[in-house]
């Protein structure tokens, strides 16, 4: 089983609909919790942290469920620059300072 | 502005040749990272280190070591490349962590073929 597990899509949709990711992760001593954004060919990128109380960025919403091991990404009102691999990424317990990603979310936002 | 530059973005090596890929910071981090990248597996961590030199093997350091000299700089070796290590090498830096403020900032990536 792999640590974190993310599904690979692709997310097909419309400008301006909402769409959401769901990750979950094996390791429940983990600490921190990210979403990283990758575009096409390029490095992937902070997005945002996620706070146990559930945060929110503009059009983007994270939630962390620590009892079932999930965290989302909620994104409203699809822009087509929303268009890319989203990245959940966890960190802490066993794995220490280490990083261990999600092989990735795509999304594909059209006109 | 944070800036991780790597060597090369594309490299084409032959089976058994030693390679060299080098990865450099400007933001004076203690932390560096090298990952691959490969389809459907996501990124995997290789080596990291956390100081000068330091080095602690990640997730799959078999085939590969690293050398970090100077702060700003960590190196990854492949002592002798194979086809299996094609990939996109991915280099990255980070501040010492905190637990909600990490963030690693990632080079542009150099994607290896081995012939």
């Amino acid at each position: 089983r792999k640590e974190v597990e993310q599904d690979p899509g692709p997310f097909n949709v419309p400008e301006g609909a909402t769409v959401a990711f769901n990750c979950t992760y094996s390791n429940s001593a983990s600490q921190s919790f990210f979403w990283y954004r990758q575009d096409c060919r390029k490095e992937p990128k902070l997005l945002m942290s996620v706070y146990s109380s559930g945060n929110e960025d503009g059009r983007f919403t994270a939630q962390l469920n620590r009892a079932s091991q999930y965290i989302s990404l909620l994104i409203r009102d699809s822009k087509l620059s929303d268009s890319a691999t989203y990245l959940c990424v966890v960190k802490g317990g066993e794995y220490g300072n280490k990083l261990v990603f999600g092989a990735g979310t795509i999304l594909r936002v059209k006109s | 502005d944070v800036k991780v530059t790597q060597s090369s973005r594309y490299l084409v090596k032959r089976t058994g040749e030693k390679v060299f890929l080098e990865c450099v910071q400007d933001m004076d981090h203690e932390n560096m990272f090298w990952y691959r990248q490969d389809p459907g597996l996501g990124l995997r961590l290789i080596y990291f280190s956390y100081d000068v030199k330091m080095k602690e093997k990640g997730d799959i350091p078999e085939g590969y070591s690293v050398s970090r000299e100077k702060k700003e700089r960590f190196s990854l070796i492949l002592e002798s490349a194979s086809t299996n290590q094609t990939s996109m090498y991915l280099c990255a830096s980070s501040k010492p962590s905190k637990r909600h403020s990490y963030e690693q900032y990632f080079g542009p990536g150099t994607r290896l073929t081995v012939t």
